[in-house]
């Protein structure tokens, strides 16, 4: 049973517009959200996160939007860059901390140029 | 210093080799955590040390053996390993009872042959 769902694989997007990734949740236990940046055989990079109490939380280019009610997130990418082709992963914590993250199944990002 | 460093970053064994990966942090983070991604899949939690603890082990086989010998290391000890376990193993560390700060390594590449 997949506690963190991103239903698109990939997302194509032409260089300066809005990227938007999203992710949803079936867990209601859990109460952080990360979004992180993944390329072949790295670590994944850690972009932006946010907490249950909050709706928002923006970070340059990288704004995260958190819908409690529907169990939803979205990561927003504005404007794309050709340097944010890779993959976007969503994951989610939930008991106060160090009981590590579930992941969703990624998203492709490529941006067009 | 705000990396997590593993080492090595390539790893090639046979099924019968004992050989162990390593995961180093010196940002005072008191949990760390061992994932286990394979292609094209998200990034799997195996196990979680909380101040150099065992607090969660994700039903892994005994071929499997975590340890935390100080606050800054955790190594991942493979022995008997089957061909199936070829995957991408990336440690994480971040502030216990926080998610402040989790940051992943880039992540040891294992082949087993």
């Amino acid at each position: 049973d997949q506690q963190v769902k991103q239903n698109s694989p990939s997302l194509s997007v032409q260089e300066g517009r809005i990227s938007i990734l999203n992710c949803d949740y079936t867990n209601s236990m859990f109460d952080y959200f990360l979004w992180y940046k993944k390329y072949p055989a790295e670590g994944p990079t850690f972009l932006i996160s946010i907490s249950s109490i909050k709706d928002k939380n923006e970070d340059g280019r990288f704004t995260v939007f958190l819908n409690k009610s529907a169990k939803h997130l979205s990561l927003h990418i504005v404007p794309s860059q050709p340097g944010d082709s890779a993959v976007y992963f969503c994951a989610a914590s939930g008991g106060g901390g160090a009981d590590g993250l579930t992941f969703g199944k990624g998203t492709h990002l490529i941006i067009q140029p | 210093d705000t990396e997590v460093t593993q080492t090595p970053k390539h790893l090639v064994m046979g099924m019968t080799n004992k050989k162990s990966l390593k995961c180093e942090q010196h940002m005072g983070h008191r949990a760390m955590y061992w994932y286990k991604q394979k292609a094209k899949k998200p990034p799997e939690l195996m196990f979680v040390y909380s101040y150099e603890k065992l607090s969660i082990n994700e039903s892994v086989p005994s071929r499997f053996s975590p340890e935390c010998p100080n606050s800054s290391l955790l190594n991942l000890h493979l022995h008997a390993l089957q061909p199936e376990d070829s995957a991408l193993y990336l440690c994480a560390s971040s502030l216990a009872g926080d998610y402040g700060g989790y940051t992943f390594g880039s992540g040891t590449r294992l082949t087993v042959v």
